[in-house]
């Protein structure tokens, strides 16, 4: 089986632009959580979907959003890119809303 | 708010050699705890699990312990391969959630041959 598949693996933006990232996860699986890594830290949670429902959001701006297809894939969406915004994005998913995570490669954004 | 810790940031051993990563998290209200790879550039491969019941996991060369009260896990690993150069994370759930989890910021293993 395939395992968390996430699109593009790199990408560059200007600042103030936007950006959607995408996220397929394994077969089976019906939640998303997205995480922020910036270079040199941990990975910090974003938020996680569930049955195409936020069910819950980390200390990030309302320039982060997200949304879950019926294929249980995901899309985040990032507006008003800020340089600070330049990290690994990574997309983790489970068989359900708490199962343990399932972690894709992630996408380098970087803001210029 | 949970704070997990990872001592020493860097770490480089000679092949063949025995080590121990240390993690500490502020909050012991903890079920379980997670130990993950990142080669570079890479996602996040998980290494083993402890659950909050056990003291500690094995798989190969890896041995992760857990002490809740102290708020100390242990990851080691035994007769260390250039192979097992990556930085290594320690994660925690926060909330009493599985999905949001709290890192530290990693050990940088460097093995050489």
């Amino acid at each position: 089986d395939a395992g968390v598949t996430q699109s593009p693996t790199h990408l560059i933006k200007t600042r103030g632009q936007q950006v959607t990232l995408r996220c397929s996860p394994i077969s089976g699986h019906k939640s998303v959580s997205w995480y922020q890594q910036v270079l040199g830290q941990g990975p910090q949670f974003i938020f996680q979907y569930y049955e195409k429902e936020e069910r819950g959001r980390g200390n990030f701006p309302d320039r982060f959003s997200a949304r879950q297809f019926p294929n249980y894939s995901s899309e985040l969406n990032v507006n008003a890119l800020l340089l600070g915004d330049s990290a690994l994005y990574l997309c983790a998913t489970g068989e359900n809303g708490d199962s343990p995570l399932h972690f894709g490669n992630g996408t380098r954004l970087t803001v210029t | 708010k949970q704070e997990v810790t990872q001592i020493p940031a860097a770490l480089s051993v000679p092949e063949g050699e025995n080590l121990v990563l240390n993690c500490s998290f502020t909050d012991s209200a903890i079920y379980n705890l997670q130990w993950f790879r990142q080669d570079p550039g890479k996602g996040l491969t998980s290494l083993l699990l402890i659950q909050s019941s056990q003291r500690e996991q094995t798989s190969g060369r890896l041995n992760a312990s857990l002490d809740k009260s102290s708020g100390r896990s242990t990851l080691y690993i035994a007769a260390s391969q250039p192979g097992d150069s990556a930085t290594y994370l320690c994660a925690v759930p926060s909330g009493g959630s599985n999905y949001k989890l709290t890192f530290g910021k990693g050990t940088l293993l460097t093995v050489n041959p």
